[in-house]
């Protein structure tokens, strides 16, 4: 069946740092990839997505780039904020239209000042 | 635009009882789901409704499980003779079916099972 593989955290980086969250994927067909972000106290956000191989998704300075010879969606920012401490989930969605997503297991980020 | 709303935020419960979650989609928003979500994984697919119908539900949704949203709107989860293996956070999350890339999640009820 389809699944997601996130890097284990907790993470820990200093302000500024450079930021890369691992993410590979096991699915059948082309499915649609997708980061979601959870910061304290609040529901899950999506944060970018990307629906076809080589697709770059980028939001607020994150980006990840769907790549289909190697499975995967890394997550990167080149210098991180402490607003950026959160939970953040990788996720795949095999079915155009339903969103049935499939989410990994999420990676916490604490970023330190 | 309010954001999804989930009621009750906290539910403690006895082994064996029956619980209720309601949800409250964006307002125009004609997709609703439920998610479930144990400490330390990610979120796991139970069960959507496009409108009134609910079109999809995950094995994971056993029989003591139902979910409905009878007028298109709100939406409820009862668990029936709940377990200690029922304790999880139970998310809702609704999106339009033009966009249904972008799903919005309330904050969710987390459930304690006794």
């Amino acid at each position: 069946g389809n699944s997601v593989t996130q890097m284990e955290g907790p993470v820990t980086l200093s302000e500024e740092a450079f930021l890369t969250i691992n993410c590979t994927y096991t699915a059948t067909g082309y499915p649609s990839l997708f980061w979601y972000v959870q910061y304290p106290g609040e529901g899950l956000q999506l944060l970018l997505k990307a629906t076809k191989a080589d697709d770059k998704g980028s939001n607020k300075g994150f980006e990840a780039t769907y790549r289909k010879e190697t499975t995967s969606f890394h997550l990167e920012k080149g210098s991180v904020q402490v607003s950026d401490s959160a939970v953040y989930f990788c996720a795949l969605s095999s079915i155009q239209g339903a969103q049935k997503l499939v989410f990994g297991q999420g990676t916490r980020l604490t970023i330190n000042p | 635009d309010t954001g999804v709303s989930q009621d009750p935020r906290h539910k403690i419960t006895k082994r064996g009882q029956n619980v209720t979650f309601r949800c409250d989609p964006i307002s125009e928003h004609n997709r609703l789901y439920w998610y479930r979500q144990t400490l330390g994984q990610g979120p796991e697919f139970l069960t959507y409704f496009q409108n009134e119908a609910q079109l999809e539900k995950s094995r994971l949704l056993s029989d003591r499980f139902s979910a409905e949203r009878p007028k298109g709107s709100f939406s409820t989860l009862e668990i029936q003779r709940t377990e200690q293996g029922d304790s999880a956070m139970y998310l809702c999350a609704s999106s339009l079916w033009t966009r249904a890339e972008k799903l919005f999640f309330g904050s969710g009820t987390q459930l304690s099972v006794l």
